[in-house]
């Protein structure tokens, strides 16, 4: 079974910060992706930035960037800028590919707080 | 861009009552998810469907039983609900099966 960690319950950065969230994951498999989701208040879930384990660029969109590092099994988040509105908790997810409609294992997340 | 649409967003309910979750994916998408968050906690998988058929099913008591239709609408039914089902249940939905879940906004189920 895969399992993720996440290591940093809560952090804390100020507006116009960087700020990176930890995530590590433990697999067998080759071929899987990674995603981190955003839950603000709301708790809406919403997608930040996925990764294909076998792309060894680090996927970025905008703000949002990640440090892939497979042999380390290591995917953390790294958010540029940081605006109060990026308040939320972070989730680390995994998938497997299965050639099946895969699930999402999620880890406990990280709780951050944008101050100004 | 529509989203995936839930309905009820807050239900209600009593114990040993039934309830039933009612999902709309994105519209051309075949392949519908179901999860369950408790209070403080991330979310756990339920159950998938690609193309109408059950995919993949976590820890989803059996007391729950879900299906997707022809329209590729899906459907949550509890039945015997206990204080313990008392969650934020999403539905995701996504392009094939191994593509990115898109996330509704959640049922908010209260058994009281």
């Amino acid at each position: 079974a895969q399992t993720v960690t996440q290591s940093q319950p809560e952090m804390s950065v100020q507006e116009a910060e960087t700020v990176t969230l930890s995530c590590t994951y433990d697999t067998s498999e080759n071929n899987y992706y990674l995603f981190w989701y955003k839950q603000p208040p709301s708790r809406q879930m919403i997608l930040v930035i996925r990764q294909e384990a076998y792309k060894q660029q680090n996927a970025t969109e905008n703000r949002f960037s990640v440090n892939f590092q497979k042999a380390a099994k290591s995917f953390s988040l790294k958010i540029s800028d940081s605006q109060l509105g990026d308040t939320a908790m972070y989730f680390c997810a995994f998938m497997k590919h299965t050639g099946t409609a895969s699930k999402l294992t999620f880890g406990t997340g990280t709780r951050l707080q944008v101050t100004l | 861009a529509a989203g995936v649409i839930q309905s009820p967003r807050h239900l209600i309910k009593e114990k040993r009552e039934t309830a039933t979750l009612k999902c709309y994916p994105i519209p051309r998408h075949d392949t519908v998810y179901w999860y369950q968050q408790g209070p403080g906690q991330d979310p756990q998988f339920l159950i998938s469907f690609y193309e109408k058929m059950q995919s993949d099913k976590g820890s989803i008591p059996d007391r729950f039983s879900a299906q997707q239709f022809s329209d590729y609408h899906s459907e949550l039914n509890m039945s015997s609900l206990e204080l313990g089902d008392s969650a934020l249940y999403f539905c995701a939905s996504s392009l094939g099966r191994e593509e990115t879940q898109y996330f509704g906004p959640g049922t908010r189920l209260l058994v009281l």
